[in-house]
């Protein structure tokens, strides 16, 4: 059964630095996705991806976070400047079409990002 | 208010028996409706769509009341397996990502 891919699983970095998390998303889907979910908290959506563009994005998407399909099967999302309160789950998501009922977001296993 | 919520448990029930959780939206332009499950430090999966009408997938039945902007999961003859969070999402009208509710936790024991 095709999946969502995602590296790392668990990536530790110090306050002030660059990260990147990186999606493969199944293959024939053409709409990504990124959500994060803080330790003990809801899942909470940051970006949608279309087209080689965004097409939504929430206010916990702002400057220090960008996202970009470098090569058309990677889906990355970086964080320019990590804070202490960035540490939480990213999931990458994807979908074949607009999600509604029928067509299903299927989520990636994650990456634990620790900002120490 | 928040968006979608949910009475965060955690629900203690014996194998075998019959639980429901519910799930009220705020945003009465909410369009589409699901329930996922999520295992401890796991990605959520798709349970079951919510239909309009109600429905039924094997043990687990799905009602809407939209007048009422709640949502709710019934989990029949329970199994130790069932034991997870379950989260209320909805997708509302002119957007396509999902907002999650924080899930109930539910606890299976033998």
């Amino acid at each position: 059964e095709p999946e969502v891919t995602q590296t790392p699983s668990h990536q530790v970095t110090q306050m002030g630095q660059e990260v990147i998390l990186r999606c493969v998303p199944i293959s024939n889907h053409l709409y990504f996705y990124w959500y994060r979910q803080i330790l003990g908290q809801k899942v909470e959506f940051l970006v949608s991806f279309y087209n080689n563009e965004i097409s939504e994005k929430s206010e916990i998407f702002d400057d220090q976070f960008s996202v970009e399909r470098p090569d058309g099967s990677n889906f990355t999302l970086k964080i320019r400047s990590t804070k202490l309160e960035d540490s939480a789950m990213y999931f990458c998501a994807s979908s074949e079409a607009l999600v509604r009922v029928g067509y299903e977001q299927y989520f990636g296993p994650g990456t634990r990002l620790t900002v120490t | 208010r928040k968006e979608v919520e949910q009475d965060p448990g955690p629900f203690n029930v014996p194998e075998g028996a019959t639980v429901a959780f519910n799930c009220t939206y705020s945003n009465s332009a909410s369009q589409s409706f699901f329930w996922y499950r999520q295992d401890c430090r796991k990605e959520p999966k798709l349970l079951m769509s919510v239909y309009s009408s109600g429905n039924e997938d094997g043990r687990f039945t799905a009602q809407l009341n939209r007048a009422s902007q709640y949502i709710s999961l019934l989990i029949r003859d329970s199994k130790l397996s069932d034991s997870a969070t379950y989260l209320c999402v909805v997708i509302n009208s002119g957007y396509s990502t999902l907002t999650f509710g924080k899930g109930t936790m539910l606890l299976v024991s033998p």
